[in-house]
This record gives structure tokens, C-alpha cells and sequence, in this order.
């Protein structure tokens, strides 16, 4: 059971707008930025957003994060069949002194 | 380039201990915060090990204190993570991470992973 709730799945067409939700609490999400990382098929993690809404130099503008209270959302836009993964959102957690994962949404480009 | 290398894994019995090691290259390792995360085999990112620049503080999750021990070598550029008292459920691909610097604390630069499985 992870800390942080994500969608086991998400889907969408090429070219369609898709979110993925990540509910915390007040001790993470609610009072620490929350991350996100995209894991392709057989390799390493990739910091995709961080500090809620920032992207790392290379990361496309389709990506974007936001934050409302203990909730977090990524959102892809345009998708592209090369966005298919396994993504992650990620918070420090003030009470169990932990960094904290969702479980991890799989995104399936149809 | 910014690159972080690890190595150490393999199979191991039950009970067993290993030593992982990452090495850092490409950019100023003191002056970076540094975790270890795992994936199991169908699971989720989990985090394992946190250590602060000076390794003044680290952290563990309840599951693994006492078990697993997070260090680092400035000197040396790189990052250690002593596993003791292995479980099988501790077989995953087991991987390091830079932390950014604050105020943001994504981590940014990945290891390639290594394989731990414990299994008789």
C-alpha cells in the first residue's frame, strides 16, 4: 500500500491530452513539492517534473505538473506513442521522515 | 558527463549481506544530497537509503533500519549502501540517485542500476 495514491492505469490516442492524479496528505503532498519520474521499459528513471511544475532542461512542454492542497496532477499533451510508460509521483513525507512513491501509473498509448 | 555507475549485485542467500557501490563522475559529489531507490520484479519505486553532502544525516525507511546502511566517500567520489540480513524480498534492481539542490529535491541524475536477488 503506497503513501501516495496514483491510477494503476491511464490510456489514450495519439494526440490526445491525458492526466494522471497523485492524492497525498497533509504531511506530503500538502506541505512538500512533489515530483515526477517516467520509467521507459528497461531503464532508468527520469526526473520528468519537479518542485510541482518545473521541467529539467530536455523534458518536452507537453509535460506539465500542477498541485491543489494534498493532490498533484502531471499532464501529457499530444501524446505520442513514445510516451508509453510507467510513471511515478514522488513527495517527502514530514511525518514518517520518508521519501514517499505512488505506486506508479501505466500509461498505454492506444 | 554527469554519470553515476553502479556495481555489487549479484545473488545472494538469505540472511546474506552485500555492499553496493555507485560511483559519481561528471560533477561536484560533496556538494550533493544522495539516495538509493529499488525495484522489485512487477513493483513500484521504493525508496531505501537517503544521505546528506557531509553524511551528517541519513535517512532509512522503518522496513530497513538496522539492516541496511548508507554511506559515502567524498574522497572518492562515490556512494555505498552495506545490506545485511537480506530477505528475498529485498531482490529488486537497486539503483542511485542524485538529489538536487535545495530548494528543489527531485532527483535528477539516475544510476543504470544493479540487480540484487536473494534467493537460495
Amino acid at each position: 500500500q503506497s503513501v501516495l495514491t496514483q491510477p494503476p492505469s491511464a490510456s489514450g490516442t495519439p494526440g490526445q491530452r491525458v492526466t494522471i492524479s497523485c492524492s497525498g496528505s497533509s504531511s506530503n503532498i500538502g506541505n512538500n513539492p512533489v515530483n515526477w519520474y517516467q520509467l521507459l521499459p528497461g531503464t532508468a528513471p527520469k526526473l520528468l517534473i519537479y518542485s510541482n511544475n518545473q521541467r529539467p532542461s530536455g523534458v518536452p512542454d507537453r509535460f506539465s505538473g500542477s498541485k491543489s492542497g494534498t493532490s498533484a496532477s502531471l499532464a501529457i499533451s499530444g501524446l505520442q506513442s513514445e510516451d508509453e510508460a510507467d510513471f511515478y509521483c514522488a513527495a517527502w513525507d514530514d511525518s514518517l521522515n520518508a521519501w514517499v512513491f505512488g505506486g506508479g501509473t501505466k500509461l498505454t498509448v492506444l | 558527463e554527469v554519470q553515476l555507475v553502479e556495481s555489487g549485485g549479484g545473488l545472494v542467500q538469505p540472511g546474506g549481506s552485500l555492499r553496493l557501490s555507485c560511483a559519481a563522475s561528471g560533477f561536484t559529489f560533496s556538494s550533493y544530497e544522495m539516495i538509493w531507490v529499488r525495484q522489485a520484479p512487477g513493483q513500484g519505486l521504493e525508496w531505501v537509503a537517503y544521505i546528506s553532502s557531509s553524511s551528517s544525516t541519513k535517512h532509512y525507511p522503518d522496513s530497513m533500519k538496522g539492516r541496511f546502511t548508507i554511506s559515502r566517500d567524498n574522497a572518492k567520489n562515490s556512494l555505498y549502501l552495506q545490506m545485511n540480513s537480506l530477505r528475498a524480498e529485498d531482490t529488486a534492481v537497486y539503483y542511485c540517485a542524485r538529489e538536487q539542490h535545495k530548494p528543489s529535491n527531485g532527483f535528477d541524475i539516475w544510476g543504470q542500476g544493479t540487480m540484487v536477488t536473494v534467493s537460495s
